[in-house]
């Protein structure tokens, strides 16, 4: 079935460091990628949308020049969390979509900023 | 605002009973209905996906869809303590022919007692 790497599966850095995610479609081609948060006891909110080749798409709230999003292929998409605070600390899963309808969710990352 | 509430819990059933869970959108357009199962600190993993009114059994889960009431349940039946989890609703909403992003509810968390 269509599987999505994704890694780190967690990942402790200091305040003021930047982290990047990599989500990596493994044998399908993900045209479409989302990129969630969620923080305890709270749902997945997602955060952007990125298709391959052109700019990523924000959600209100969500500052595009901290949260770097690139999509540069039609299987992989990065996530980039610059100058991380503690306030960013939260669980970030990427999502692909395939062409049938269907999503594939990554296994998560658990980012922890100290 | 596009919205997807679930009863947050927890519900608590004993083992092989049936457990209900319930879910209510609130944009009309809404296509498509997934109910994922998330265990703590994991990512969500598909159930069921619906998108007809009526009903739609997959082994020991059935989802129900109610497009009019804006309504979608699953029930599982012969609940097992593995079923213990918070499960989440996911609606989705396609625009203009773009792939559309899953919305979600903020969950339901399941117990099922031995």
């Amino acid at each position: 079935g269509a599987v999505v790497s994704q890694h780190p599966s967690w990942v402790i850095c200091k305040s003021g460091t930047s982290v990047k995610i990599e989500c990596r479609s493994l044998d399908f081609q993900a045209t479409t990628m989302f990129w969630y948060r969620q923080f305890p006891k709270q749902s997945l909110m997602l955060m952007a949308t990125s298709n391959e080749g052109s700019k990523a798409t924000y959600e209100q709230g969500v500052e595009k020049d901290k949260f770097l999003i690139n999509h540069a292929s039609l299987t992989l998409s990065t996530l980039t969390v610059t100058s991380a605070h503690p306030e960013d600390s939260s669980f970030y899963i990427c999502s692909a979509s395939r062409g049938s309808g269907g999503y594939t969710f990554g296994s998560g990352t658990r980012l922890t900023v100290v | 605002q596009k919205e997807v509430e679930q009863n947050s819990g927890p519900l608590s059933v004993p083992e092989g009973a049936i457990a209900s869970l319930n879910c209510t959108y609130s944009d009309r357009v809404s296509q498509s209905f997934f109910w994922y199962r998330q265990y703590s600190g994991k990512s969500p993993e598909l159930i069921m996906s619906i998108y007809s009114n009526g009903d739609k059994e997959d082994g020991r889960f059935t989802a129900q869809l109610n497009k009019a009431s804006q309504y979608v349940s699953l029930l599982i039946r012969d609940s097992q303590p593995s079923d213990s989890a918070t499960y989440l609703c996911a609606v989705k909403v396609n625009y203009g022919g773009s792939q559309g992003n899953l919305i979600f509810g903020k969950g339901t968390k399941l117990s099922v007692k031995p």
